[in-house]
């Protein structure tokens, strides 16, 4: 019953291929987040979505893009996969509103490796 | 000088002890939460605090709006306790819910 999801779970792929990772929400979340989590940087924001067709950047944007066509998806793209973006990658969604607890979902990661 | 420092970095503690981590922070913020994440596993969202204290089972976060600074204590501690505990602040308005992290305290809880 994971109120959010996401895949692959593990991926192993070459420098300069595309790759998208999704995430799903059954939440009916606002709000999605991407993250990547380095060891000795913690977990960073590349995207977030604050509604369908709203995105910006966060802080480590650059050579990511994000989709989000529906409140339940919002998609991850690499376009042209580097091995610094070797990584794990988190998905979270949180509803609108400050009340109350776990307003915050994170998915269960996806582990990303570029060869 | 990151705007969100946790201390101790690394926390090694004996089961039953009581356990505090620290979270300090330099920017003006809304809201602070508190996470846990296991060894490989996911991240759960333990508390989101805006004033005062909270408890749930052993677990307590208190926040000091005026101080800039945030505690979560575990009382009675367990070895199931045994994960890293992540402190995050949202700054409001605008921010959409993006949060800035803290780098994470791993605590070992030996039985």
């Amino acid at each position: 019953d994971a109120g959010i999801t996401q895949s692959p779970r593990h991926k192993v792929t070459e420098t300069g291929t595309p790759v998208t990772l999704r995430c799903h929400q059954t939440e009916n979340h606002r709000y999605m987040y991407w993250y990547r989590q380095d060891p000795g940087h913690g977990l960073r924001l590349i995207h977030y979505s604050y509604g369908v067709k709203d995105t910006d950047k966060g802080e480590v944007s650059d050579g990511y893009s994000v989709s989000r066509s529906k409140t339940e998806d919002f998609l991850l793209t690499l376009e042209s996969a580097t091995s610094s973006q070797t990584s794990v990658y988190f998905c979270a969604s949180r509803r609108q509103g400050d009340s109350g607890a776990n307003v915050l979902t994170f998915g269960a990661g996806s582990r990303l490796t570029v060869l | 000088k990151n705007e969100v420092e946790q201390s101790p970095q690394n926390l090694t503690a004996q089961e039953g002890e009581f356990i505090t981590i620290n979270c300090s922070y330099s920017v003006g913020i809304s809201a602070l939460h508190w996470l846990q994440q296991h060894p490989g596993g996911g991240i759960v969202s333990l508390f989101m605090l805006s004033s005062g204290k909270k408890k749930h089972g052993r677990l307590i976060a208190t926040i000091n709006i005026q101080e800039k600074h945030s505690s979560l204590h575990i009382t009675a501690s367990h070895p199931r306790d045994s994960a890293v505990y992540i402190c995050a602040v949202d700054a409001g308005g605008t921010s959409y819910g993006k949060l800035t992290f803290g780098q994470g305290t791993i605590l070992t809880v030996h039985p």
